[in-house]
């Protein structure tokens, strides 16, 4: 089955630098890769997603890259805030028929931004 | 539009108890999928529903744990009996179609405790 590993398990930026977290997936068929964002007590959220037909998106300071030959994918937060302050999780799936979105996720990344 | 909502968001139970949890999808969401972190680790897969059915139980760990979707609305999560390595934070997600790479909502969880 699908295998994804996330790295660094924790990361601590000052206010204003970038964050990178990588995360690698071993089955070639995935083809969906979300990021979640769960802060302290609360819910995961999806922040970013990007399908395999692409290599990069961006919304506003968070960027996701994809390379599918090296099958590897990273979350890319630019001019960071104390309120990215969460753990991140990176996931990967396929499409397989009936089977909905069964996700498989990475280890977390706890990601702390210093005033 | 009310989130994915999970009862109760903390339990502390003795080995050998029973614990029920309980997920209440957003309205209108047939797919249902339930998920665990122990110890800090990855977000695992456990089961999904679609309506009543369950389309896939390969994650559940063993047959200490039974899921339930009667009527296809809500669902319940039964340990009996729970053991030491079953602590950690249940997660129950929801979606509307239930396709390959459709956005997963998230409840903010179960903090299971067993001692």
């Amino acid at each position: 089955g699908e295998n994804v590993e996330q790295h660094p398990s924790t990361l601590s930026v000052q206010e204003g630098d970038s964050a990178v977290i990588k995360c690698t997936y071993s089955d070639s068929a995935s083809n969906y890769f979300p990021w979640y964002k769960q802060e302290l007590g609360k819910r995961p959220q999806l922040i970013i997603d990007i399908r395999s037909n692409v290599g990069e998106k961006k919304d506003q300071r968070i960027a996701v890259t994809l390379n599918k030959t090296a099958k590897h994918f990273s979350l890319h937060i630019t001019e960071t805030q104390p309120e990215d302050s969460a753990v991140y999780f990176c996931a990967a799936s396929k499409r397989v028929k009936a089977a909905g979105n069964k996700l498989t996720f990475g280890g977390g990344t706890r990601v702390l931004v210093k005033p | 539009e009310a989130g994915v909502t999970q009862f109760p968001s903390h339990s502390v139970i003795e080995k050998g108890q029973t614990v029920t949890l309980r997920c209440d999808p957003i309205s209108g969401h047939d797919n249902l999928y339930w998920y665990r972190r122990v110890m800090g680790k990855e977000i695992k897969f456990l089961l999904h529903f679609v309506k009543e059915s369950k389309q896939d139980e390969s994650g559940m760990p063993n047959n200490r744990f039974l899921a339930e979707r009667t009527g296809g609305t809500y669902s319940t999560l039964k340990v009996q009996p729970a053991e030491l390595e079953d602590s950690g934070v249940y997660f129950c997600a929801s979606s509307i179609r239930g396709g390959a790479n459709e956005k997963l909502f998230f409840g903010s969880g179960t903090q299971l405790s067993v001692l």
